[in-house]
């Protein structure tokens, strides 16, 4: 069974870079996205980003000029980089898989990382 | 695509039938799942193509539509389903979430 784990500071100042890495265990990168989804506390969910195998990457339009997304096919571990942050960008983030055919099918998720920004 | 679910929050109690909406601003063929969130932990993928129930997940949870207009449906409320409950497209970018809806218990 597929399990992401993952991993990356969790307390930040405002302008620092915050940087998150979703090792992925028992499974292939092959025929898949996989995506960055953060949650800020007591909100909503938001997708931020998502990259194949081969490195194609896609990212939400609100936070594409800050973010970027890594693949290492050799370790089995996707990373995410968020430039500039501030308070706002205080979440928990998710890595998980998705299917390259849609349906929606988002699965599994790691178990999420909180990021806090605060001076 | 802006997802819009509704209720916002749904008071039940053991046993009810439930029904969740999710609505898109545009069609979006079956492109649309509903996960199920409680608190501390990552959403868990519940129905996917809008209706296929996911592998594990109890036959009481169900799902239908297509195009705009979506559904999720728990046929008997059981104690462990009181969550938060999310639509998300995966049509076009950027995937898009409904804003949640809460179920607790009456």
């Amino acid at each position: 069974q597929v399990q992401l784990q993952q991993w990356g500071a969790g307390l930040l100042k405002p302008s620092e870079t915050l940087s998150l890495t979703c090792a992925i265990y028992n499974g292939s990168f092959s025929g898949y996205y996989w995506s960055w989804i953060r949650q800020p506390p007591g909100k909503g969910l938001e997708w931020i980003g998502e990259i194949s195998q081969r490195g194609s990457t896609n990212y939400n339009p609100s936070l594409k000029s800050r973010v970027t997304i890594s693949v290492d096919t050799s370790k089995n571990q996707f990373s995410l980089r968020l430039t500039s942050v501030t308070a706002a960008d205080t979440a928990v983030y998710f890595c998980a898989r998705h299917y390259s055919y849609g349906y929606g099918r988002f699965d599994p998720w790691g178990p999420g990382s909180l990021v806090a920004v605060s001076s | 695509i802006q997802m819009t679910q509704s209720p916002s929050f749904l008071s039940a109690s053991v046993g009810d039938r439930v029904t969740i909406t999710c609505r898109a601003s545009q069609g979006i063929r079956n492109d649309l799942g509903w996960y199920q969130q409680k608190p501390g932990k990552a959403p868990k993928l519940l129905i996917y193509a809008a209706s296929s129930l996911e592998s594990g997940v109890s036959s009481r949870f169900s799902g239908s539509g297509s195009g705009t207009d979506f559904t999720l449906t728990i046929s008997s409320l059981q104690p462990e389903d009181f969550a938060t409950y999310y639509c998300l497209q995966d049509y076009n970018y950027p995937r898009t979430f409904g804003q949640g809806t809460k179920v607790e218990i009456k």
